[in-house]
């Protein structure tokens, strides 16, 4: 699977748009990009994911570089319940569950009133 | 809908105890799997199954056991706790293979004096 790269931490003020970005410039082109989010104390929770093309759901947009070789998860407008630590990861879809989801340290949002 | 549920909540074992920490999920869900999360190390895989009676190792499986019987529950035994099992552990599951939205359960924070 490749690495993803992410901030340690971001700041956004409550009702703005929050743009985490993530790098994965060694991604395959079977590869897709996931974003998970964990609010302090609680499970991962999956919020979106996507092959190439932009994605959208009621919880956030991701938007994927031509290239594929970055990312970005945008929380239109965030709330004080958005803060939480976002993991970006990449794998291929149909393969083992062997070689399973690699959460990383993440990145920690905190939204600000 | 409960989704998947563990149990306990929070848990306080003497070096050398055994115990087993209980996942069950109401989703039909054919693939569940543990975690632990340790601080700065993100979640690792411990063990995971694709159905009844079939499991397999992942990431870091010493030290523990699980079984699969039922669809619903995947079982979590520690046979000899150690101090370095303290850890907050995290059951997730999803529909099957190629589907990748992970659902987690809210945890179970194990410590081990």
């Amino acid at each position: 699977d490749a690495k993803t790269t992410q901030p340690t931490s971001m700041d956004c003020a409550e009702g703005r748009a929050a743009n985490l970005p993530c790098n994965h410039s060694t991604i395959s082109g079977n590869e897709y990009v996931y974003w998970y989010r964990q609010i302090h104390s609680q499970g991962p929770q999956y919020i979106i994911h996507g092959l190439k093309n932009n994605e959208t759901n009621e919880m956030a947009s991701l938007i994927i570089t031509e290239d594929r070789k970055s990312s970005t998860l945008i929380l239109p407008h965030a709330t004080l319940r958005d803060t939480a630590v976002y993991y970006c990861i990449v794998r291929v879809s149909e393969r083992s569950y062997g070689q399973n989801f690699v959460f990383g340290p993440g990145t920690r949002l905190s939204v600000l009133p | 809908n409960a989704g998947v549920t563990q149990t306990p909540k929070f848990q306080v074992l003497k070096t050398g105890q055994s115990m087993t920490l209980q996942c069950a999920q109401d989703m039909n869900h054919e693939y569940m799997s543990w975690y632990r999360q340790d601080p700065g190390m993100g979640l690792r895989l411990i063990h995971y199954s694709v159905g009844a009676g079939i499991t397999d190792q992942g990431e870091v499986p010493n030290g523990y056991n699980v079984s699969r019987s039922t669809t619903e529950d995947f079982p979590l035994r520690l046979l000899s706790a150690a101090p370095s099992q303290t850890s907050v552990y995290f059951c997730a599951s999803s529909q099957g293979l190629g589907v990748e939205k992970l659902f987690f359960g809210s945890g179970t924070q194990l410590s081990v004096l």
